[in-house]
């Protein structure tokens, strides 16, 4: 039990599709992250919602759309998706303070997308 | 680009020796993190050091951070065949209320018994 759940673990979807990944923290943290994971690259900060602040990634497409409705979930909303976003899409967490220099991250185990 | 790199890209060792991993940034940073991940597994944080720290330890992994190189090491000693994963090193900079953590494409460690 990693206290970060990620749901669903396997998602197939055509390119017309509408679907949504959601992500669950149970460890009382206050900021949340969307990680894509491709074969051969660096994994990639797609958004962060942290201390009521939201940052995006401005080369993420807005195909992809994030909602953080509480501090305790955060989902990624997908729609005309392309080949090419089939990857491992991360969700993490971690506890934030403004003085702080870095915390670690938590990660779920990730959902797999393929996108037909 | 402050991309943390990791060299060599995949090791291959024998259990019981250890593991080197190295990683250079471009970029200040104030904090550069190692992960692992087993295939399938999402990420799981081994240690953080500080740019105003020089060596951490934490059982058998030993970090150092040379901020005037640019560069981290992680040692991973007495190796296992459960250390078979990928290592990613990862550069933070604080900006605002956001720890932005950027990561390496990572180092496939395979550790034969």
């Amino acid at each position: 039990e990693t206290g970060v759940t990620q749901t669903p673990r396997h998602l197939v979807m055509g390119m017309t599709n509408k679907k949504s990944l959601k992500c669950e923290q149970h460890l009382g943290h206050n900021a949340m992250y969307w990680y894509k994971q491709s074969a051969k690259k660096p994994l990639e900060l797609m958004f962060v919602y942290s201390l009521e602040e939201r940052v995006e990634n401005n080369s993420v497409p807005s195909r992809f759309s994030p909602e953080c409705p509480n501090s305790s979930h955060l989902f990624l909303h997908l729609h005309t998706l392309q080949p090419e976003d089939s990857a491992l899409y991360l969700c993490a967490s971690s506890q934030e303070r403004r003085e702080s220099l870095g915390s670690p991250l938590h990660f779920g185990n990730g959902t797999r997308l393929t996108v037909t | 680009s402050q991309q943390g790199e990791e060299d060599p890209q995949a090791l291959s060792i024998q259990e019981g020796e250890n593991a080197t991993m190295n990683c250079s940034y471009k970029t200040s940073i104030n904090n550069l993190q190692w992960y692992r991940q087993n295939s399938g597994r999402g990420l799981v944080h081994l240690i953080l050091i500080r740019s105003n720290e020089r060596e951490k330890h934490s059982g058998r992994l030993r970090v150092t951070l040379d901020t005037s190189k640019k560069s981290s090491s992680l040692l991973i000693t007495a190796s296992r065949a459960a250390d078979t994963a990928s290592y990613f090193c990862a550069t933070g900079r604080y900006g605002g209320a956001t720890n932005k953590l950027i990561f390496g494409t990572g180092t496939l460690l395979a550790v034969q018994p």
